[in-house]
C-alpha cells in the first residue's frame, strides 16, 4: 500500500523554465509534507516543507503547493537551473511516531 | 558542523554472509533513523531510535536484521544472514528530536548481495 506516490519517474525541462514536480498521497492524517533532493552517491537533503494547515510555502526559487481536498502537492522551481538536476523525493509525516513516508522519486533533468 | 557519517560506503558480500553498517549522527541529535532504499524506490524506514531506545522498528525484518545504538550516539545495523533482496542503499539519518521533520541524511552504504 503506497501512501505517497510520485507518478512521474522523470522530467526534463529547459534552463530558465519552470519545473513542476507532483506528488499524491492517500492518508488524510499526514500533518507535514516535505521535499528532499538527492544527487548521485549522496544522501537526500531537505529542500522545503509545508504544514497541512497551509496551502503554499515559498523559499527563493522553490514553492510548494498543497491541495488537501485532492490530496496532492507540487513543487515548483522557477527558474530551473542545471544544478537542480537531481532526484526529488516527496515525503509525508504521520503516525504515532511521526515517521516519514517517501515517494518513489522523480528524476529532474534541466537542460542548458 | 559535521554531517552524518556512515561507513563503509560500499560493500559486496555473498548471500548468507553477514554484514554490519556504522553510523555517527550529527552531534547532539537525539533521534537516529536507518532507512533502506531499493533501486527505483524511495527510502523506507527500518528503525528509529530516540537516544538509545527504539521508537519504531515495525518494518525491520527482525529475523535477520538487528540494530543498536549504544550510549545514544552512534549506531550499527547488522544483517545476518543476507539475502539477494537485501541489495540496497542503507541510509542513516538524524534529527534533533523525534518527528523532527527535517532529517539530515548521511551518504549511505551501497550493499550488493551476490
Amino acid at each position: 500500500d503506497q501512501q505517497v506516490k510520485q507518478n512521474s519517474p522523470s522530467l526534463s525541462v529547459q534552463e530558465g523554465r519552470i519545473s513542476i514536480l507532483n506528488c499524491d498521497y492517500t492518508n488524510s492524517m499526514f500533518d507535514y509534507f516535505l521535499w528532499y533532493k538527492k544527487y548521485p552517491a549522496e544522501g537526500p537533503t531537505f529542500l522545503i516543507s509545508i504544514s497541512s494547515i497551509k496551502d503554499k510555502n515559498e523559499d527563493g526559487r522553490f514553492t510548494v503547493f498543497l491541495n488537501k481536498s485532492a490530496k496532492h502537492l507540487s513543487l515548483h522551481i522557477v527558474p530551473s537551473q542545471p544544478g537542480d538536476s537531481a532526484v526529488y523525493f516527496c515525503a509525508a509525516r504521520g503516525g504515532a511516531t511521526n515517521k516519514l513516508i517517501f515517494g518513489t522519486g522523480t528524476l529532474l533533468a534541466v537542460q542548458p | 558542523e559535521a554531517g552524518v557519517a556512515q561507513s563503509p560506503r560500499y560493500k559486496i558480500i555473498e548471500k548468507r554472509q553477514s554484514v554490519a553498517f556504522w553510523c555517527n549522527p550529527i552531534s547532539g541529535h537525539a533521534t537516529l533513523y536507518w532507512y533502506q532504499q531499493i533501486l527505483g524506490q524511495g527510502p523506507k524506514l527500518l528503525i528509529q531510535f530516540q537516544n538509545n531506545g527504539v521508537v519504531d522498528d515495525s518494518q525491520l525484518p527482525k529475523d535477520r536484521f538487528s540494530a543498536e545504538r549504544l550510549k545514544g550516539v552512534d549506531s550499527t545495523l547488522k544483517i545476518q544472514p543476507a539475502k539477494l533482496e537485501d541489495s540496497a542503499v542503507y541510509l542513516c539519518a538524524s534529527s534533533p528530536s523525534t518527528g523532527g521533520y527535517e532529517q539530515f541524511f548521511g551518504p549511505g552504504t551501497r550493499l550488493t548481495v551476490l
